[in-house]
């Protein structure tokens, strides 16, 4: 039973363009949210955050929304550059109980093309 | 520098063998975690630790044993219970944050391959 999800598994965007990344998320329990960025054979990196309290996040060419009422978050990555080019997890936290169990989803591998 | 290692990056076992995995951190966290990724599929939780000397499963603990002796290092086993071990493992550490929430820091990974 998966809680967080990603129903785009790749996402193809041309450099210079905006990538939109969605995850959706069932547990309403969930009150923080993380993506992260993942090249081949390394670990993934954290990106950006937010928290349940706040509808958006940004952080440079990175800004994470949240639509609680539709369970839904973001990512927008504008303007998209080569190196951008990986996979992205959502993931998401229940900081109230079992703390730092993250829920991650399937993940969106993004292509930037020339 | 401050980080988490993992060693090996890639092992090879035969089928039936007990693996130990290593992970390592020196960022003096108290929390560390153990993922499990398939591919097409997102990370999942093996077990995690949040003090010494205490430790508890994850969603997929199954045929997994970890030990946390020390702060800086908590070990994966994957024994020959596991039915499909073949999977990139990643190690993960954190920090409780009092006032604000501390992400977690990957390991670099290890692909286990059994043969």
């Amino acid at each position: 039973d998966q809680q967080v999800k990603q129903n785009s598994p790749s996402l193809s965007v041309q450099e210079g363009r905006i990538s939109i990344l969605n995850c959706d998320y069932t547990n309403s329990m969930f009150d923080y949210f993380l993506w992260y960025k993942k090249y081949p054979a390394e670990g993934p990196t954290f990106l950006i955050s937010i928290s349940s309290i706040k509808d958006k996040n940004e952080d440079g060419r990175f800004t994470v929304f949240l639509n609680k009422s539709a369970k839904h978050l973001s990512l927008h990555i504008v303007p998209s550059q080569p190196g951008d080019s990986a996979v992205y997890f959502c993931a998401a936290d229940t900081t109230t109980d079992s703390w730092g169990k993250l829920q991650f989803g399937a993940g969106t591998q993004v292509v930037v093309t020339p | 520098d401050g980080g988490i290692t993992q060693s090996p990056k890639y092992l090879f076992r035969k089928e039936g063998q007990n693996v130990t995995l290593s992970c390592e951190q020196n960022l003096n966290h108290d929390a560390m975690y153990w993922y499990r990724q398939d591919p097409g599929q997102g990370l999942r939780l093996i077990y995690y630790s949040q003090i010494v000397n205490d430790f508890q499963k994850g969603d997929i603990a199954e045929g997994y044993s970890v030990s946390r002796e020390k702060k800086e290092s908590f070990p994966l086993t994957v024994t020959s219970a596991q039915k499909n071990p073949t999977a990139f493992y990643l190690c993960a550490s954190s920090t409780p944050g009092l006032a604000i929430y501390n992400e977690q820091f990957f390991g670099p990974g290890t692909r286990l391959t059994v043969l």
